[in-house]
């Protein structure tokens, strides 16, 4: 069975930093391709950043381009965001999905909440 | 501005059929693929179609997808009240190397 679970989320003041993980299991992470996509509170899903299995691929959302980056250990089955100079609107639950082929976001996470506030 | 549109909103009665719409804007280029996504409250979201008209297993006949052109839908048939969820839309857009989702709309099961 396919798991994803994320952590790492937490209260950060506008501008500050935070590093979200995604721990995987069920699958041959090395093989797969992920993304990070994320749901403001009572708002529509946005994805945020993809990740091809080798990292020799990486997207971004233009409103996080330059502040944030998706990285992964495929020796830990472990991807990453680190994100930077956060904003108000950077607020949400941040899901780690994995990418199927036939389907790009085929499994999610429960997802892991930044709040970004004074 | 999502170049995915979706009505905020869709309701029906049990048993009756629904379907959702999901609109491409004309700037949004890609392979023309069509993903759809249920979430139930309170959950993280879960396929339901994906490439356009294909079924995962496991997920009931009930759900339908379709495409023509730029614009695609989702059909429910035989509504049932567990139905009851905000459904996504998202597409591969080429130009900005994205994927893209809709805004999302909100079925009510009543």
């Amino acid at each position: 069975e396919v798991q994803l679970v994320e952590s790492g989320g937490s209260l950060v003041q506008p501008g500050g930093s935070v590093r979200l993980s995604c721990a995987a299991s069920g699958f041959t992470f090395s093989g797969s391709s992920l993304h990070w996509v994320r749901q403001a509170p009572g708002k529509g899903l946005e994805w945020v950043s993809y990740i091809s299995s080798s990292s020799s691929t990486k997207y971004y959302t233009d409103s996080v381009k330059g502040r944030f980056t998706v990285s992964r250990d495929n020796a830990k089955n472990s991807l990453y965001l680190q994100m930077n100079s956060l904003r108000d609107d950077d607020t949400a639950v941040y899901y780690c999905t994995r990418d199927e082929g036939n389907s790009p976001f085929d499994s999610w996470g429960l997802g892991t909440l930044v709040t970004v506030s004074s | 501005q999502s170049a995915l549109t979706q009505p905020p909103s869709a309701s029906g009665t049990p048993g009756q059929s629904v379907a959702i719409s999901c609109s491409r804007s004309s700037s949004n280029s890609g392979s023309g693929y069509i993903y759809w996504y249920q979430q139930l409250p309170g959950m993280a979201p879960k396929v339901l179609i994906y490439r356009n008209d294909q079924r995962p297993s496991g997920v009931p006949d009930r759900f339908s997808g379709s495409k023509s052109g730029t614009s695609a839908s989702l059909a429910i048939s035989g509504l049932r009240s567990e139905d009851e969820a905000h459904y996504y839309c998202v597409t591969w857009d080429d130009s900005l190397s994205a994927w893209v989702f809709g805004g999302g709309t909100k079925l009510t099961v009543l």
